[in-house]
Parts: structure tokens; C-alpha cells; sequence
């Protein structure tokens, strides 16, 4: 049974650093073929993809955030990581982190987790 | 960056009414693309992948079709537990860019 689950804090300033990690279980990122992704939701606006990790390290990124956004995993922890440089408070959204494999869709997701950026 | 826009934003529909949303990539995508179903404040659900596959335990009154550009989601008869935000996304192996959705409301 696949699981995943983000954690990181709920409240940033603006011009901090915002780290986010995702842990998940039922699945190795040392397997070929499969990958972690994070997506993010403003409240009340549509989904938005920003990074993805795959098995062989392969990295890609939203081309609009890429300069902002570093993605790493830890194989042996389960874990994928997920630093936004920079946050202002229009990042405030729900983040997503997301299993998939190459070739194929997120088939599943996190449950969220909402960060929201103030003073 | 490929590009995805979903059009209606917002659809009004009955309960037994056909539902067609359409979503088109600013280039092609083979038959990458997948439709999500959110419900207020769930994670999204796949629905469809490969643009008309059924996921696995999907009602069968969901289907897909199209490739290249233009792609359509289809509720042939739409139920109660049907309203909620329907979300495209193009899924090359390099990025996974989502349409803006389509809010589907009871009329």
C-alpha cells in the first residue's frame, strides 16, 4: 500500500526559505522507473506542478519557479525534499507531494499540507 | 513549457445530464494526458490516463478521448457524487503541467 505524507511548517515570512519534506512508504525511489513530485494549490485557484524526482536522480522543474526550487531525495530515509527560496506571500497554497512512474500519471497523493506565507 | 487550457472554468448540470469538458495543450502530447477529479479539500483522483484509459474502480460513465492538442472528458450521466472540480494535466516525462479546471455545479 503506497502512502505518502508532507510535513514542514505551516507559517513562513516573506523572503524566507520554505522546506518541505515528503515521506512516503510501500515503495523504493531506488526502483527504476519511479518518482516523487510536488504540486501546489492556492486556496480556491487550480493545481500547479513545480518538481519531480526520479529513481536515477533525474530532476525536473516548473520552468516559471525553476530558479527558486531545489528537489533532493534520501533513499534510505523514504524521503523527498522540496526548498522554495524567496516565498512570498502569493506561494501561500496547499503543497502536494505525489508518486508516479515514467511513462505513467500521479496515481498517489499526499494529503497536503497548507503553508502560508506572512509577516 | 507546454501550456494546458481547460475551458468550461464552470459548467451548471443536472443530476442525469451529459457533461463534455475539453482541454487543449498549446502543443502536442501524443496521448500524455491524464483527468483528476478534487473534491474541496481532497487530493485530486485519477480518472483517466493515456487519454482514455479508465483507471482502475472508475465509474464507467467517465471516458476520454483525443490526442495531439484537443482532448474531451465525458460524464454520460452525470450523478450526485459527480460534482467537483475536474483538472486535465499532460504528463511527458519531463514535466506535468495541469489545465486551470472546470468546476462542475448542481443547476
Amino acid at each position: 500500500q503506497i502512502t505518502l505524507k508532507e510535513s514542514g511548517p505551516t507559517l513562513v515570512k516573506p523572503t524566507q526559505t520554505l522546506t518541505l519534506t515528503c515521506t512516503f512508504s510501500g515503495f523504493s525511489l531506488s526502483t527504476s522507473g519511479v518518482g516523487v513530485g510536488w504540486i501546489r494549490q492556492p486556496p480556491g485557484k487550480a493545481l500547479e506542478w513545480l518538481a519531480l524526482i526520479y529513481w536515477n536522480d533525474d530532476k525536473r522543474y516548473s520552468p516559471s519557479l525553476k530558479s527558486r526550487l531545489t528537489i533532493t531525495k534520501d533513499t534510505s530515509k523514504n524521503q523527498v525534499v522540496l526548498t522554495m527560496t524567496n516565498m512570498d506571500p502569493v506561494d501561500t497554497a496547499t503543497y502536494y507531494c505525489a508518486h508516479r512512474r515514467k511513462g505513467d500519471p500521479i496515481d498517489y497523493w499526499g494529503q497536503g499540507t497548507l503553508v502560508t506565507v506572512s509577516s | 513549457d507546454i501550456q494546458m487550457t481547460q475551458s468550461p472554468s464552470t459548467l451548471s448540470a443536472s443530476v442525469g445530464d451529459r457533461v463534455t469538458i475539453t482541454c487543449r495543450a498549446s502543443q502536442s502530447i501524443s496521448s500524455w494526458l491524464a483527468w483528476y477529479q478534487q473534491k474541496p479539500g481532497k487530493a485530486p483522483k485519477l480518472l483517466i490516463y493515456k487519454a482514455s484509459s479508465l483507471e482502475s474502480g472508475v465509474p464507467s460513465r467517465f471516458s476520454g478521448s483525443g490526442s495531439g492538442t484537443e482532448f474531451t472528458l465525458t460524464i454520460s450521466s452525470l450523478q450526485p457524487d459527480d460534482f467537483a472540480t475536474y483538472y486535465c494535466q499532460q504528463y511527458n516525462s519531463y514535466s506535468g503541467t495541469f489545465g486551470g479546471g472546470t468546476k462542475v455545479e448542481i443547476k
